[in-house]
């Protein structure tokens, strides 16, 4: 069935510092992916999405690129600050319509 | 807008009683979910309502879990009797999503953190 690999955690990166959360899929046909990041003491928020295969989801300095070939949709942002502190999670929609969660990856951002 | 609202937001119980968990979506939102989240890892579906009707409870553990929602609005789940590895925070959202149409954005609600002894 489909499933969503993401990286470990906790991630502990100093602020102005480049992170990346790796994750990657498993699915039949052509998933959309999604990042969600959720706030201490907030619901999951969406924060990024991409649909099709070189589409590149953006928001608040965070990118993420649907890589097909490899099965990626790694989490980038070039300098990260205290308030990104959270919990992200990587999620796909597949042919069932039904999202698929990743473990999560706590990040925690030290001034 | 008003978000998803959850009740209680917090509740502890022993084991082998009875809780129940209250939704109420985002005003027009056809579809709503329930997910269980459990200590360290992703979210995962219980039950999907189309308005009133169920599309997916492949993954609710009906001997113990059940959940209606009547009206097509307001939703509640249950459990009865609750184990110890019921412990999780309850997490409800909804969507415009109609069936056979486009899939819209999720919204969630900020959870029922449910401890059982």
């Amino acid at each position: 069935g489909d499933s969503v690999t993401q990286m470990e955690g906790p991630v502990t990166l100093s602020e102005e510092a480049f992170l990346t959360i790796n994750c990657t899929y498993t699915a039949t046909g052509y998933p959309s992916l999604f990042w969600y990041v959720q706030y201490p003491g907030e619901g999951l928020q969406l924060l990024l999405k991409a649909t099709k295969a070189d589409d590149k989801g953006s928001n608040k300095g965070f990118e993420a690129t649907y890589r097909k070939e490899t099965t990626s949709f790694h989490l980038e942002k070039g300098s990260v600050q205290v308030s990104d502190s959270a919990v992200y999670f990587c999620a796909l929609r597949g042919s069932a319509s039904k999202i698929i969660f990743g473990s999560g990856t706590r990040l925690s951002i030290r001034p | 807008e008003a978000g998803v609202a959850q009740s209680p937001r917090y509740k502890i119980i022993e084991k082998r009683q009875s809780v129940a968990f209250w939704c109420n979506p985002i005003s027009g939102h056809a579809t709503l979910y329930w997910y269980q989240q459990i200590l360290g890892q992703g979210p995962k579906l219980l039950i999907q309502f189309q308005n009133n009707g169920v599309v997916d409870d492949s993954q609710l553990p009906k001997d113990r879990f059940s959940a209606e929602r009547l009206k097509g609005v307001d939703s509640t789940l249950k459990i009865q009797p609750a184990k110890l590895e019921d412990s999780a925070v309850y997490l409800c959202a909804s969507s415009l999503d109609l069936m056979g149409g486009q899939s819209y954005e999720q919204y969630f609600g900020p959870g029922t953190r449910l401890t059982v002894t």
